[in-house]
């Protein structure tokens, strides 16, 4: 099973709405990355977060990670059309850098 | 721009055909990795090369031959591809290999979109 899980699978909202998107993971980590995928393109790292962190914000992002339940949210705010794209977590544990399956987020005009 | 090029962008090749894929990166990073993203399927990583080194072989069928002649350079030779092999081919380069320190934030090419036909 993936060490990363992302959920939901797929989340359409509007324009100006807020995108919360959810990952699960099985093992210790030493910290948890978010990339972003536009369709048939490369992925573009977004924000890192280390295993002693508990927040992170990067402009419209907020990352927040659990390591007591194992989990990490994404929070997109004020969300744009352009920010539709495919959203990946990716965690570190030990030399391995494993990509879970990723949330597809549509924002409509 | 990422700083890691992929070439080329698209290629469509027969089940006898030998081709390559070429990438190569402009940041100083000591790590690469070759990854296939196939439809509906996560990110599936096939190689990793350190300092030239060829680190980790996920189990990646022999007709998917890797070389790294220098840090900055890394190529996919194919050959006697399989249709199911059709899929988007990422390359990703890192400072260094992931571990404790959180410098191994990757970055990826624009990929090569390869059909077997």
């Amino acid at each position: 099973s993936q060490q990363g899980e992302e959920d939901p699978q797929a989340l359409s909202i509007q324009e100006g709405e807020n995108a919360t998107m959810n990952c699960s993971y099985k093992t210790s980590i030493n910290n948890l990355q978010w990339y972003r995928q536009n369709s048939g393109r490369g992925l573009v790292h977004l924000i890192l977060i280390r295993s002693n962190e508990r927040e992170k914000h990067s402009g419209r992002l907020r990352v927040t990670l659990d390591t007591s339940k194992k989990s990490s949210s994404l929070l997109i705010t004020a969300s744009r059309a352009a920010d539709t794209a495919s959203y990946f977590c990716a965690t570190t544990s030990g030399s391995r850098l494993t990509f879970g399956e990723g949330t597809q987020l549509t924002v409509n005009p | 721009e990422t700083g890691v090029t992929q070439t080329p962008r698209h290629l469509v090749m027969g089940m006898t055909n030998k081709k390559s894929l070429k990438c190569e990166q402009h940041l100083g990073h000591n790590a690469m990795y070759w990854y296939k993203q196939s439809a509906k399927k996560p990110l599936e990583l096939m190689f990793v090369y350190s300092l030239e080194e060829r680190v980790e072989n996920n189990s990646v069928p022999s007709r998917f031959s890797p070389e790294c002649p220098n840090s900055s350079h890394l190529f996919l030779h194919l050959h006697t591809l399989q249709p199911e092999d059709s899929a988007l081919y990422l390359c990703a380069s890192s400072l260094h290999l992931p571990g404790g320190d959180g410098k191994n934030i990757q970055y990826f090419g624009a990929g090569t979109r390869l059909s077997v036909l």
